[in-house]
């Protein structure tokens, strides 16, 4: 089952901080959040496993409540470069080597 | 390391024409598999193998073909190619290891159209 993220997309000005949620209706071993810019592949960005951890990656962090089946990406201080196609993409604790991905959210960064 | 590598970038097909997407990866991951992505649908999982001799179907399967013959090597056949099939495949390579389950290794894409 495909995670739904929230929002579609987002606007921001440089400097603003946004969230960018994703959550499961089945049961998470991991949650993986990965940033495409136009005309690229995916970029992953960084993984959290099960027990709650909190990651960061530059000034971008996520957190991932697995009672909830979910998982929140924090862009704090935002900057040009943050911008493109947000995905969290999951992972049921199978052994398929593949993840399920959302649909992704746009993230715009204005000057 | 060259990474994943995906050949062609671009191609254009006409309805009803067959086509070959090669996909390889010099980091000896056991994973592959294969994506496609259209406007707003996120990546969707054609096809995937767990290793060399082994594959199986994703979410989207039909009018696709995998083989896998080597570690290396995990080709996507389209056998009679439809417009419907006009999108980006990206082809991904993983490995299971503490911390770092399943991360997916992007190839750089190619880009179909099926007129």
């Amino acid at each position: 089952q495909q995670p739904v993220q929230s929002p579609q997309a987002v606007i921001l000005r440089e400097g603003e901080d946004a969230v960018i949620n994703c959550s499961s209706s089945k049961a998470l071993y991991s949650v993986h959040w990965y940033r495409q810019k136009h005309g690229e592949a995916p970029v992953f960005l960084m993984i959290l496993l099960k027990g709650g951890e909190q990651k960061g990656h530059e000034k971008i962090s996520a957190s991932f409540n697995e009672k909830k089946q979910q998982s929140s990406l924090y862009l704090t201080a935002s900057q040009l470069s943050y911008s493109g196609t947000y995905f969290c993409g999951t992972d049921g604790g199978g052994s398929q080597g593949n993840l399920i991905f959302g649909k992704g959210t746009k993230l715009s960064v204005k000057p | 390391n060259a990474g994943v590598t995906q050949t062609p970038k671009f191609q254009v097909l006409k309805t009803g024409q067959s086509m070959t997407l090669q996909c390889a990866q010099d980091m000896n991951h056991e994973y592959m598999s294969w994506y496609r992505q259209d406007p707003g649908m996120g990546l969707r999982l054609i096809h995937y193998s767990v290793g060399a001799g082994i594959t199986d179907q994703g979410e989207v399967p039909n009018g696709y073909n995998v083989s896998r013959s080597t570690t290396e090597d995990f080709p996507l056949r389209l056998l009679s190619a439809a417009p419907s099939q006009t999108s980006v495949y990206f082809c991904a390579s993983s490995y299971s290891a503490s911390g770092s389950l399943h991360t997916q290794y992007f190839g750089p894409g190619t880009r179909l159209t099926v007129l």
